[in-house]
């Protein structure tokens, strides 16, 4: 499988604290991509990252890329209670308009008032 | 703009029964996915369309089969019904803009269907 794998598989955190979650994965990629899904909902793009690029931000997000170690993180600083979802990374292949996201398993992360 | 609309939204088969997903999107975009989520796992695609008139198998396909009945919907059907297809069913959309621009996934709120 090419699938990321997220790490931590859950996360519990206090409110104003920062979390951190990671993805690794497995073949080269064009672009990695972090979501968002809240209980029972569908998944809500939060950011992209390209392959040349290392760091990227938005607002509270900071999203890293290290394509040597083919992993990635998301650090969501100064959390809050509305920040509790699961996380996914996703990892794009091809380079068409047939191209494909692979997730991985995700990041649940409480964040506790 | 309503974005990617699904239904139903809960749906009960008993096994060997047929049903069919319905996925209909409003931003003009050419590709259209069908994902399944099972609990505490990611999305795994079944199948795609990458424009109008066109599908491919994904990572999961057996067991499905798709149409792309026009650029706005593309439907799922489940022909025979088993209680591994227990699972919450997403459908996404996307647009291609070139190797430089690609863009990210819109997804629908989901249909949970459960197999007895």
């Amino acid at each position: 499988s090419q699938q990321g794998e997220e790490d931590p598989q859950a996360l519990s955190i206090q409110e104003g604290e920062n979390a951190t979650m990671n993805c690794s994965y497995k073949t080269s990629i064009n672009n990695l991509q972090w979501y968002r899904q809240n209980s029972g909902r569908g998944l809500v793009h939060l950011i992209l990252i390209r392959s040349n690029e290392r760091e990227k931000h938005s607002g509270r997000l900071r999203v890293t890329l290290d394509t040597s170690k083919k992993s990635s993180s998301l650090l969501i600083t100064a959390s809050r209670a509305a920040d509790t979802a699961s996380y996914f990374c996703a990892t794009v292949l091809g380079m068409d308009s047939s191209y494909k996201l692979i997730f991985g398993s995700g990041t649940r992360l409480l964040v506790r008032p | 703009n309503a974005g990617v609309t699904q239904t139903p939204k809960f749906q009960v088969l008993k096994t060997g029964q047929s049903m069919t997903l319905q996925c209909a999107q409003d931003m003009n975009h050419n590709s259209m996915y069908w994902y399944r989520q099972d609990p505490g796992m990611g999305l795994r695609l079944i199948y795609y369309s990458a424009s109008e008139g066109t599908t491919d198998k994904g990572e999961v396909p057996n067991g499905y089969n798709v149409s792309r009945l026009n650029k706005r919907e593309f439907s799922l059907r489940l022909e025979s019904a088993a209680p591994s297809q227990t699972s919450v069913y997403f459908c996404a959309s996307s647009e291609w803009l070139g190797p430089e621009y690609q863009e990210t996934q819109y997804f629908g709120p989901g249909t949970r269907l459960l197999v007895l």
